[in-house]
């Protein structure tokens, strides 16, 4: 059984759409991430949370942004999707003090 | 920049041989390192991981290597089965205790029957 859910994992849309990819947690870790990862490539990290109201932007630039508003959920946000935004999103965990990350499945988006 | 990289993009080795899968970093303040193993359509799994005051460390038949002096990392798999095959990440943190990782490249490790 899953501890770390996301939704939707599969995602097709048109230019302009605003979307919303989930990403909730039962694990209770404090840090949460958001990891872009085109196929076959490495995962670029694109915003971080350490905890509630904490958020911040990663190494890559993105477009997109996060809110963690409670603890278990750090949904991620693009007001207007393009074709270059077509990639697998990544959410992953993390207990505090420690680098061990604990990754959902994925959500796959197709931007048309 | 402070690069995280892999030496090999793809590995075929025959089941029941043993696959070294090698990294290189560039980030000499980089004090611990995790490697990852990814299946197809699957978000990534932690394999082992290792702090820099440590130059070896086992698990279940993996093995991870580090030699700070050239700065490479290595993880072994002893006796490689088909469901080893998969894409096999470096990660490192480049100091710190808020744990931003980068990942390398990733190899591809593919077990033949």
């Amino acid at each position: 059984e899953a501890d770390i859910y996301q939704t939707p994992r599969y995602l097709v849309i048109g230019t302009g759409k605003k979307i919303t990819l989930e990403c909730s947690q039962t694990m209770g870790h404090d840090k949460m991430y958001w990891y872009q990862q085109d196929p076959g490539m490495e995962l670029h990290l694109i915003h971080y949370s350490y905890g509630v109201n904490s958020t911040e932007k990663g190494d890559l630039s993105s477009e997109s942004t996060v809110s963690r508003i409670r603890t278990e959920h750090f949904p991620l946000t693009l007001e207007s999707a393009r074709p270059s935004h077509t990639s697998q999103y990544l959410c992953a965990t993390a207990p505090l003090g420690t680098g061990e990350l604990f990754f959902g499945e994925g959500s796959r988006l197709t931007v048309l | 920049g402070e690069s995280v990289g892999l030496h090999l993009p793809t590995l075929s080795v025959q089941e029941g041989d043993n696959s070294i899968i090698n990294c290189a970093y560039s980030n000499s303040a980089s004090d611990y390192f995790i490697w990852y193993k990814q299946e197809s359509g699957k978000g990534p799994q932690f394999i082992i991981d290792i702090r820099s005051n440590m130059d070896k460390r086992q698990g279940q038949r993996v093995t991870v290597l580090l030699n700070k002096t050239v700065k490479h990392l290595s993880l072994q798999i002893a006796a490689t089965q088909p469901g080893d095959s998969a894409v096999y990440f470096c990660a490192e943190n480049g100091g710190g205790s808020n744990y931003k990782l980068t990942f390398g490249k990733g190899t591809l490790l593919t077990v033949n029957p």
